[in-house]
């Protein structure tokens, strides 16, 4: 069956644009994380959603960064007035739950200039 | 402060050999310990899950241990093989019930032919 997939794949940006990210959770999973991964760092939590509960937003970095998920589905991250240190891969997983397996999507690679 | 510290960044050997990664863990009460697979480009792919009351998990050609004395989990592959060179993660779960895992930085394992 169909994993979790990320679009898009690269972007590059100007510094000071806005971004969005999109992630297709597999389906059926209600729970759904969003990580940061820069070179030679680890993983970094950002936010996570279950079901309809409101999310844990505590790894979010600043204000810039928000993220929502529409119909307990597809969730979009945005960044707002991006820097050139939020370049990394943004990861997206899901699982049937929070102490489950998390299936990750291939990650979006950003660039900012 | 907290750490998670994957013993060595990289990992050289031979085929037919053992490998053995290391990770220790530094103020996290861990719930249970994980450790996922990631290839370039790639995210990254669940292997193993071992709880805290639980010594030693096997699958396959990988064994995991879990010692929480020394607050360290020892990830085994035996008869390695030049198709499992890759990065390998640890990540923990805190028995305080955070929603996300804690990820360390990843050692990245070369198998030589």
């Amino acid at each position: 069956g169909a994993g979790v997939s990320q679009s898009p794949s690269n972007k590059v940006t100007e510094k000071g644009k806005d971004v969005e990210l999109r992630c297709d959770p597999i389906s059926g999973h209600t729970a759904l994380y969003w990580y940061r991964q820069s070179l030679g760092q680890g993983l970094e939590f950002l936010i996570y959603f279950q079901g309809n509960s409101a999310p844990d937003k505590s790894g979010l970095p600043s204000d810039r960064f928000s993220a929502e998920r529409t119909g307990g589905s597809v969730s979009t991250l945005t960044i707002q007035r991006t820097q050139q240190e939020d370049s990394a891969v943004y990861l997206c997983a899901s699982s049937l739950g929070k102490n489950n397996e998390q299936f990750f999507g291939p990650g979006t690679r950003l660039t900012v200039l | 402060s907290q750490k998670i510290e994957q013993n060595s960044e990289a990992l050289n050997i031979q085929e037919g050999k053992t490998a053995t990664l290391t990770c220790n863990y530094t103020n996290y009460s861990p719930a249970y310990l994980q450790w996922y697979r990631q290839d370039p480009g790639r995210g990254p792919v669940f292997l193993l899950l071992i709880r805290e009351n639980e010594k030693e998990k096997r699958k396959e050609r990988l064994k995991v241990t879990f010692d929480t004395t020394l607050k360290q989990s020892l990830f085994h592959i035996t008869a390695s093989q030049p198709a499992d060179s890759a990065t390998y993660l640890c990540a923990l779960r805190e028995a305080t019930g955070a929603n996300n895992l804690f990820f360390g930085t990843g050692t990245r394992l070369t198998v030589i032919p």
